[in-house]
């Protein structure tokens, strides 16, 4: 079946510093991806739809500068934190269509981001 | 806008035990209505679905039956495992196609 690979599942970085978080479509190609977050205790959070070739939709809320996401190709998306905080630090976790009607998403492992 | 509520966990039981996971949504419409599970180190997998009222989703002896009136998509199941140790998450699809999520439900089966 489908499958997203996320990397890396757990980093720790300085403040200050970017991260950046990949995204890969292992098996098929993904024109659409989606960039979530989840702070504890709480639902995961839409923070942005990423489609191939094209600039992010954010959602409302959302840094644009913060959080950069880049979709370069149909099977690799990435998000950047860039000059992270400690508010910064969460669980983000990248999804994709795998095909069309509502119901095909794939997950990614997530990511586990502490910023000291 | 849409949202979804589940119970906080985590919810600890013993093998063969009956479990519910409670789940309520609040939405403009009938949205479409999800069960995703997350084990340890993977990614979120769709367990079932339910696409309009009093359709009953099931899957690896889970359920979850799409009640209108009271706007709850409870999961059970009769006889858990210590396999199925995972997080839950409910979700909906809203009018727009995104995935609402609910907070997660931590679920540790002990032998």
């Amino acid at each position: 079946g489908a499958v997203v690979s996320q990397h890396p599942s757990r980093v720790i970085c300085k403040s200050g510093t970017s991260v950046k978080i990949e995204c890969r479509s292992l098996d098929f190609q993904a024109t659409t991806m989606f960039w979530y977050r989840q702070f504890p205790k709480q639902s995961l959070m839409l923070m942005a739809t990423s489609n191939e070739g094209s600039k992010a939709t954010y959602e409302q809320g959302v840094e644009k500068d913060k959080f950069l996401i880049n979709h370069a190709s149909l099977t690799l998306s990435t998000l950047t934190v860039t000059s992270a905080h400690p508010e910064d630090s969460s669980f983000y976790i990248c999804s994709a269509r795998t095909g069309t009607g509502k119901y095909g998403y794939t997950f990614g492992s997530g990511t586990r981001l502490t910023v000291v | 806008g849409d949202s979804v509520t589940q119970m906080e966990g985590p919810v600890t039981l013993s093998e063969e035990a009956f479990l519910t996971i409670n789940c309520t949504y609040t939405a403009t419409g009938y949205p479409s209505l999800f069960w995703y599970v997350q084990y340890p180190g993977e990614g979120l997998q769709l367990l079932l679905k339910a696409t309009k009222a009093d359709d009953k989703g099931s899957n690896k002896g889970f359920e979850a039956t799409y009640r209108k009136e009271t706007t709850s998509f409870h999961l059970e199941k009769g006889s858990v495992q210590v396999s199925d140790s995972a997080v839950y998450f409910c979700a909906l699809i809203d009018n727009t196609d995104k995935l609402i999520f609910g907070t997660g439900t931590r679920l540790q089966v002990f032998p």
